[in-house]
């Protein structure tokens, strides 16, 4: 499985976008990008997942770049509900079964 | 019903207690896994369920003993635990291939050896 590479923290403004980047040079042409969040004390939460297009959901936006070598998660309103561990992962699908291993994550802290 | 269920919530068990955690879900899925988590770090894959079957197993000691006794069950066994295996255990859920693989999570055991 590619390795993926994510600031450590991220501040950002309640009501305003957060724009959250991870870089996964080494994806393979079958891996798709997930991203996961864990509020603290809970279990991971699924965001969104895409392969090459970009994709939105009701909870975000998800922008991959033309060469697949690194994306961007955007929380377009970000509340404080939204203070978290942001994981970008990497995984081929399709198999027997989607072998999530988890990156060390952004922390994003959303400021009132 | 898109729930995990982890039991117990909570664990402290002494170094030669034998417990086990359980964990339950009633999606339809049939890959379940056990992650491990330890404070500030991201989860730690243990083992992998396959239709009832270990397909993965991440090189985790045999201290650890998982079992899946049907489709919407997955237990992991603990025996003979160091303090170091304090931590998160984490269980979750998918579909097997598939479109989309998105996991459920359980909201964990927190386990504390003493």
């Amino acid at each position: 499985d590619a390795k993926t590479t994510q600031p450590p923290s991220m501040d950002c403004a309640e009501g305003r976008a957060a724009n959250l980047p991870c870089n996964h040079s080494t994806i393979s042409g079958n891996e798709y990008v997930y991203w996961y969040r864990q509020i603290h004390s809970q279990g991971p939460q699924y965001i969104i997942h895409g392969l090459k297009n970009n994709e939105t959901n009701e909870m975000a936006s998800l922008i991959i770049t033309e060469d697949r070598k690194s994306s961007t998660l955007i929380l377009p309103h970000a509340t404080l509900r939204d203070t978290a561990v942001y994981y970008c992962i990497v995984s081929g699908y399709g198999g027997a079964t989607n072998k999530l291993i988890f990156g060390t994550g952004t922390l994003l802290a959303v400021q009132p | 019903d898109t729930e995990v269920t982890q039991t117990p919530k909570h664990l402290v068990m002494g170094m030669t207690n034998k417990k086990s955690l359980k964990c339950e879900q009633h999606m339809g899925h049939r890959a379940m896994y056990w992650y491990k988590q330890k404070a500030k770090k991201p989860p730690e894959l243990m083992f992998v369920y396959s239709y009832e079957k270990l397909s993965i197993n991440e090189s985790v000691p045999s201290r650890f003993s998982p079992e899946c006794p049907n489709s919407s069950l997955l237990n992991l066994h603990l025996h003979a635990l160091q303090p170091e295996d304090s931590a998160l255990y984490l269980c979750a859920s998918s579909q097997v291939g598939g479109l989309t693989t998105e996991a459920f999570f359980g909201q964990g055991t927190r386990l504390t050896v003493v």
